[in-house]
């Protein structure tokens, strides 16, 4: 079965520092794979996928991802945080079962960032 | 989030009594999903549905069930609920063609 690993249960950052999160999947084929954010009391909102093609995506509000085959990862990076980025990061990975795709997801990371 | 909502809230509920959760969409999606959110457990799907009358279970179904008999509705309902149920609830929506999933805002569910 798919299973999605998130090493960090919390990060600390400086604001203005950059960021890495990190993502490591398991499953048999090309994965679909996402990084979702929530800040708290709200519902998880899209920051990027990955479905096949360039290893390097872009998503919004300055983060990128990048799939790393030989390593099973899809960490998040940022290059300077801002303390608005303080939230919740879940990394999926999307099982396709017939048709019926379903969203797995790590147990996610926490951010802090100090001024 | 636009185009789907989640009702109620907030709810707190004795164990042993029955709660149903509602999700609405506006968007005609054709898969919907329940998720619930415990620290430390991420978010795990327990129901999730790909068509009217059409639903599945996840991998935390016990103790849940859930019907969607018109495309903008799917209902999660607790028979009888449990304080291991106290969670946040999330609905989710999901348009095949981009493989994105749109969450609701959440239930915080308190079992008492």
């Amino acid at each position: 079965a798919q299973s999605v690993t998130q090493p960090d249960i919390h990060i600390t950052v400086s604001e203005g520092a950059s960021l890495e999160l990190r993502c490591n999947y398991s499953y048999g084929a090309t994965p679909y794979l996402f990084w979702y954010v929530q800040s708290p009391g709200q519902g998880l909102q899209l920051l990027l996928k990955y479905f096949s093609g360039d290893t390097l995506v872009q998503g919004i509000k300055g983060f990128e991802a990048e799939f790393k085959r030989s390593q099973s990862s899809f960490n998040l990076r940022k290059p300077s945080v801002h303390w608005s980025d303080a939230a919740e990061y879940f990394c999926a990975v999307m099982v396709s079962n017939f048709g019926n795709e379903k969203l797995t997801f790590g147990t996610g990371t926490r951010l802090t960032i100090i001024p | 989030d636009a185009g789907i909502t989640q009702s109620p809230r907030h709810k707190v509920t004795e164990t042993g009594t029955p709660v149903t959760l509602r999700c609405h969409q506006t968007e005609n999606h054709r898969y919907m999903y329940w998720y619930r959110q415990d620290p430390g457990h991420g978010l795990r799907l327990i129901h999730y549905s790909y068509g009217v009358k059409d639903t599945d279970k996840g991998e935390v179904s016990d103790g849940y069930s859930v019907s969607r008999s018109k495309t903008e509705d799917f209902l999660l309902t607790l028979e009888s609920a449990t304080s291991s149920q106290t969670s946040v609830y999330f609905c989710a929506i999901s348009d095949r063609a981009n493989y994105g999933y749109t969450f609701g805002s959440g239930t915080r569910l308190t079992v008492v």
